[in-house]
């Protein structure tokens, strides 16, 4: 059964800074990867998509990579700022239309 | 830009009550979803519809049934709200093709009391 971890569940961070949020699956055979934000009581925003074939993917400050192989996948945030505070989900697709969801890490920067 | 609109961002409801929450994408999506949201336990499938008229059980279906009557619009039906129904319900949309990410809703913050 796929399981997806995101370990920590909380980071603090300084303003400015680069920071690494990480996302591990049991199973390889994923079809994409999906990260998400969500801030406190809203719903959920795609960030990036990364297909199965591909490495990573980049909009603006972020950057999503995939390790099929080793079941990993990162989300980088560039030069970190206050309004980047939120909760980032990543979620792996089965290929059968539904996908799983990790609990997801709390992101805080301070100011 | 693909929307998933969901009717209400609050709702109160009574124990015993019937609760619709109602959902539409304007993107022409085959498959939809609703799952719910709590601290501690993530993100949880209740059901999911991949055309019309049809609904597939997710991992959590008790105390919860859906319609689905016209493509755009999957509808969350709470037969008997019940105070362990209180959570956050999100709905999403994806199109049919596996490579195509999801695309979700603001959430309905539900409050059975």
């Amino acid at each position: 059964k796929q399981e997806v971890t995101q370990i920590p569940a909380a980071l603090s961070v300084p303003e400015g800074e680069n920071l690494v949020l990480n996302c591990s699956f049991t199973d390889s055979a994923i079809y994409n990867l999906q990260w998400f934000r969500q801030d406190p009581g809203k719903g959920l925003t795609s960030l990036l998509l990364i297909q199965s074939s591909q490495r990573e993917q980049t909009s603006g400050r972020l950057n999503a990579s995939l390790d099929k192989s080793s079941g990993r996948s990162t989300l980088y945030i560039a030069a970190s700022q206050p309004g980047d505070s939120a909760t980032y989900l990543c979620a792996v697709s089965l290929g059968d239309d539904k996908i799983i969801f990790g609990k997801g890490t709390r992101l805080h920067i301070l100011p | 830009d693909v929307k998933v609109t969901q009717s209400s961002r609050y709702l109160v409801k009574r124990t015993g009550e019937k609760v619709f929450l109602e959902c539409v994408q304007d993107m022409d999506h085959e498959n939809m979803f609703w799952y719910r949201q709590d601290p501690g336990l993530g993100l949880r499938l209740i059901y999911f519809s991949y055309d019309v008229k049809m609904k597939e059980k997710g991992d959590i279906p008790e105390g919860y049934s859906v319609s689905r009557e016209k493509k755009e619009r999957f509808s969350l039906i709470l037969e008997s709200a019940s105070t362990n129904q209180t959570s956050m319900y999100l709905c999403a949309s994806s199109p049919s093709v596996s490579n195509y990410g999801y695309t979700f809703g603001s959430g309905t913050r539900l409050t059975v009391v």
